[in-house]
């Protein structure tokens, strides 16, 4: 399968834990990010990766939340200290954008998810 | 007021029916519209894009009027297998926002026998 993958795909957890998440993108893309999807609600932006660089960050992206992609590849986003309003869908999305000033939006394809429960 | 909004629906057409979902947008320096599909308990989908002059795959239509700031997408001949919910989605224009996508609510469509 050569789409983008997340693990896991569930996570159960109490509050005040930590917990990380993982996105693989599809290997030539690099453009990476982070969205959240609360129910009945579409997906809203977290963060933005170009390459390893994080470019962007919601305001929705509290302290408690930290994402990386250190070699350009892979990434992970982390949430410290859960609470319940952070249970939600994770969804990790690529493309392959044309660098920083690119001008072309090259369709953005998104991982399966990864979907939080917070006790 | 939410940047991208959607009536949430439900929608619930017999198949064959023809049905119209609507969507407005508040940035008028938005760049890029689609329509997103997404199943239940599935990842978003590209379903397709929205053009100025109107743009046309198969059974679906989209349309933009940058004026009004709204879009729309039709379906003729439902079939069951259209049921998912259908995101109004734009793109954010220019320099390091350049690909963030801005989701509307989605709305909810089911196309029973």
């Amino acid at each position: 399968d050569t789409g983008v993958s997340q693990n896991p795909r569930h996570k159960i957890t109490k509050r005040g834990q930590n917990v990380t998440f993982r996105c693989d993108p599809i290997s030539e893309h690099n453009r990476l990010y982070w969205y959240r999807q609360t129910l009945g609600q579409g997906p809203e932006f977290l963060t933005y990766f170009q390459n390893e660089a994080q470019l962007e960050k919601s305001r929705l992206l509290s302290d408690r939340f930290s994402a990386e992609r250190p070699k350009g590849s892979f990434s992970t986003l982390e949430i410290q200290r859960t609470e319940q309003g952070d249970s939600a869908m994770y969804l990790c999305a690529s493309s392959l954008g044309k660098g920083l000033s690119g001008s072309t939006y090259n369709e953005q394809f998104f991982g399966p998810g990864t979907r939080l429960t917070v006790l | 007021r939410k940047e991208v909004e959607q009536d949430p629906g439900p929608f619930n057409v017999p198949e064959g029916a023809t049905v119209a979902f609507n969507c407005t947008y508040s940035n008028s320096a938005s760049q890029s519209f689609f329509w997103y599909r997404q199943d239940c308990r599935k990842e978003p989908k590209l379903l397709m894009s929205v053009y100025s002059s109107g743009n046309e795959d198969g059974r679906f239509t989209a349309q933009l009027n940058r004026a009004s700031q709204y879009i729309s997408l039709l379906i003729r001949d439902s079939k069951l297998s259209d049921s998912a919910t259908y995101l109004c989605v734009v793109l954010n224009a220019g320099g390091t926002s350049y690909g963030k996508l801005t989701f509307g609510q989605g709305t909810i469509l089911t196309v029973h026998p």
